[in-house]
């Protein structure tokens, strides 16, 4: 099993550019997880999502969307990025009832 | 609301002397923690958690953490520190249906050989 992969592994993106990053498991988990990580912070939930179809705002949803239009995967988008954007973003998901979360290696993302 | 505080940005130690990586939290109900550990230029990974049960949890690589519920604490233990236990190390609440985690701002563990 490959896990969580996370694509692409780095960016860079001018102001007002979009862009997806793409999160896929495959170990059937319901419940996928939107991060991102900046020094001194600790990571916060951008959006998240309890099952196919699903999705949710997290603590800082502000300037992203998310699509789970099938159970593997999980998008985020940046429709219009901002240097605050800069950042290294993780996905993860679990299977609900062990708690539990599994990462990915993360995508980092500068925005000029 | 849910929060979680590490209130040291950085712990050294020497090699084969036990460490200890403190993490406090705060949440309105039955509280699941967990600690993660980060490699450079890596994801996170899962160590340990505590759901229920008994207070000492054990997990990879040495590690153990011990709840406190009076002391709303979990901290993060190892009896003999690794050269390689270096890394940064994340404590997590979660606190309802949805298992979204609340996060530390981290620590830096550093061992000296």
């Amino acid at each position: 099993n490959a896990g969580v992969t996370q694509t692409p592994k780095f960016r860079v993106l001018k102001t007002g550019q979009s862009m997806t990053l793409l999160c896929a498991q495959d170990m059937n988990h319901e419940y996928m997880y939107w991060y991102r990580q900046d020094p001194g912070m600790g990571l916060r939930l951008i959006h998240y999502s309890v099952g196919e179809g699903t999705t949710a705002k997290g603590e800082v949803p502000d300037g992203y969307n998310v699509s789970r239009l099938k159970k593997q995967n999980f998008l985020l988008g940046l429709e219009s990025a901002a240097p605050s954007q800069t950042s290294v973003y993780f996905c993860a998901s679990s299977g609900g009832g062990s708690h539990e979360q599994y990462f990915g290696p993360g995508t980092r993302l500068t925005v000029t | 609301a849910q929060s979680v505080a590490q209130p040291e940005d950085q712990v050294n130690v020497a090699e084969g002397n036990p460490l200890t990586v403190k993490c406090t939290y705060s949440v309105s109900g039955n509280p699941y923690l967990f600690w993660y550990v980060q490699y450079p230029n890596r994801g996170l990974q899962f160590l340990l958690k505590y759901i229920t049960g008994d207070n000492l949890v054990k997990g990879s690589y040495g590690f153990e953490a011990e709840f406190n519920k009076s002391q709303t604490s979990f901290h993060l233990k190892k009896p003999s520190a690794l050269v390689s236990d270096s890394a940064l190390y994340f404590c997590a609440v979660s606190a309802d249906s949805s298992y979204k985690l609340i996060f530390g701002s981290g620590t830096r563990l550093l061992v000296r050989p």
